[in-house]
């Protein structure tokens, strides 16, 4: 069974940046599409971003378009979002999760979390 | 794009109950790639059902999918004590991917 731990999460202005990472304790873990999902407190969730195994399909949410990038580097087994220009409705726990095998969705493993909070 | 949406918001059952929660999509899902995730306070989701009828590894089988194109529904026959949770749906069969429903929770009554 993978093990997704995150990692970055924090509090951070509006306005700001912050890179989530997510390692993987796969040792295979360029065959698997990845992706990140979000949970605003006491909401439900809400997809974000997905990136392909070598990283060639990359797919945002409207919401985040033009101010996340995802990535992700094979030789560390290691996933990133990067993320610009944070709103307070950003804020939420950011888990990043993997596809069954060969398919981006649906999600059958995940990470447990992190906290980003955007507030002054 | 493509609306999920969840009924009821809430359901009230008790152990040994049968639970029956509905996923509704404004418009037919793909290839009826549909999949249902649990998830309880502070842990991050656990999924359960995939392409609307497949149990995924280690799932019990008192829950079960049903449903095509529109209509879809997640049954778990006798809910034990560990089931009382929240319910989420999810589409992967239509752009954009991977959309969410808004959750059903099921509290002990």
């Amino acid at each position: 069974e993978v093990q997704l731990l995150e990692s970055g999460g924090g509090l951070v202005p509006p306005g700001g940046s912050l890179r989530l990472s997510c390692a993987s304790s796969r040792f295979t873990f360029n065959t698997f599409a990845m992706s990140w999902v979000r949970q605003a407190p006491g909401k439900g969730l809400e997809w974000v971003s997905s990136i392909s195994g070598f990283g060639g399909t990359i797919s945002y949410s409207d919401s985040v378009r033009g101010r996340f990038t995802i990535s992700r580097d094979n030789s560390k087994n290691t996933l990133y979002l990067q993320m610009n220009s944070l709103r307070a409705d950003d804020t939420a726990v950011y888990f990043c999760a993997q596809g069954r095998v060969g398919l981006t969705f649906p999600f059958d493993s995940w990470g447990q979390g992190t906290l980003v909070s955007v507030s002054s | 794009e493509i609306v999920l949406t969840q009924s009821p918001g809430t359901l009230s059952l008790s152990p040994g109950e049968r639970a029956t929660l509905s996923c509704r999509a404004s418009q037919s899902v793909s290839s009826n790639y549909l999949a249902w995730y649990q998830q309880k306070p502070g842990r991050a989701p656990r999924l359960l059902i995939y392409d609307a009828s497949n149990r995924a590894t280690g799932i019990p089988d008192r829950f079960s999918g049903s449903g095509s194109g529109t209509d879809f529904t997640l049954t778990i026959s006798r809910l034990e004590p560990e089931d009382f949770a929240v319910y989420y749906c999810q589409q992967y069969g239509n752009s954009p991917f991977g959309t969410f429903g808004q959750g059903t929770k099921v509290e002990i009554k």
